[in-house]
């Protein structure tokens, strides 16, 4: 159980594009998604919380308007890179909590961007 | 504030070593949590292990082993016997138990298994 999705697992998008990456809870309710960011041989660095039907909460440094989240059901959060340049170019990784019990993290296998 | 230190940033051993993998954490809650990731190339993470901050007891599972020590704020990783498909970046991570539960994650070590 516990198995998280995201969508696409690559993608490569011109600069200037918007692009969207979709995480999916397969098999429970998340309450809370998060939204990491990691660059090459760096640590997952969190971007935003977001809880179903509310606006997400952006960790400092991370500009909104660029990255929107949107959660929109209780198995569904995506994040926009909005107007892409090179420097978005990293792998973004998404994971879903219940928000109960010991409110693990069950994480994403990541998306892949690149931004040429 | 929390913070999580892996001070090793790469290890290299040779297959069938036993190397040790360290984790330095810092908070000020009396309840939290600690994990180990294993993040092979293709970059998912692969969930190790979860520690309450109550239970101090050792861990054991086939090659790998966890000792975590509240006295030393440490949570350190053992593989004993290394083998080639243990070669990836390894995270060790805090869990705070209050408001959304965010994870802190450490800088990783890449460990190498040479054959």
């Amino acid at each position: 159980g516990a198995v998280v999705s995201q969508h696409p697992s690559r993608v490569i998008c011109k600069s200037g594009t918007s692009v969207k990456i979709e995480c999916r809870s397969l098999d429970f309710q998340a309450t809370t998604m998060f939204w990491y960011r990691q660059f090459p041989k760096q640590s997952l660095m969190l971007m935003a919380t977001s809880n179903e039907g509310s606006k997400a909460t952006y960790e400092q440094g991370v500009e909104k308007d660029k990255f929107l989240i949107n959660h929109a059901s209780l198995t569904l959060s995506t994040l926009t890179v909005t107007s892409a340049h090179p420097e978005d170019s990293s792998f973004y990784i998404c994971s879903a909590s219940l928000q109960t019990g010991n409110y693990e993290q069950y994480f994403g296998p990541g998306t892949r961007l690149t931004v040429t | 504030a929390q913070k999580v230190t892996q001070a090793q940033t790469e290890i290299s051993v040779v297959e069938k070593e036993d190397v040790t993998l360290d984790c330095v954490y810092e908070t000020r809650d009396t309840t939290y949590y600690l994990f180990w990731y294993k993040q092979p190339p293709s970059g998912e993470l692969v969930f190790l292990i979860r520690r309450n901050s109550f239970d101090e007891q050792n861990e054991i599972s086939g090659r790998y082993s966890w000792n975590f020590q509240k006295s030393t704020s440490s949570f350190n990783f053992t593989i004993t016997a290394s083998q080639v498909v243990d070669s990836a970046v390894y995270f060790c991570a805090l869990s705070e138990t209050s408001g959304t539960y965010k994870y802190i994650f450490g800088t990783g070590t890449r460990l190498k298994v040479l054959a």
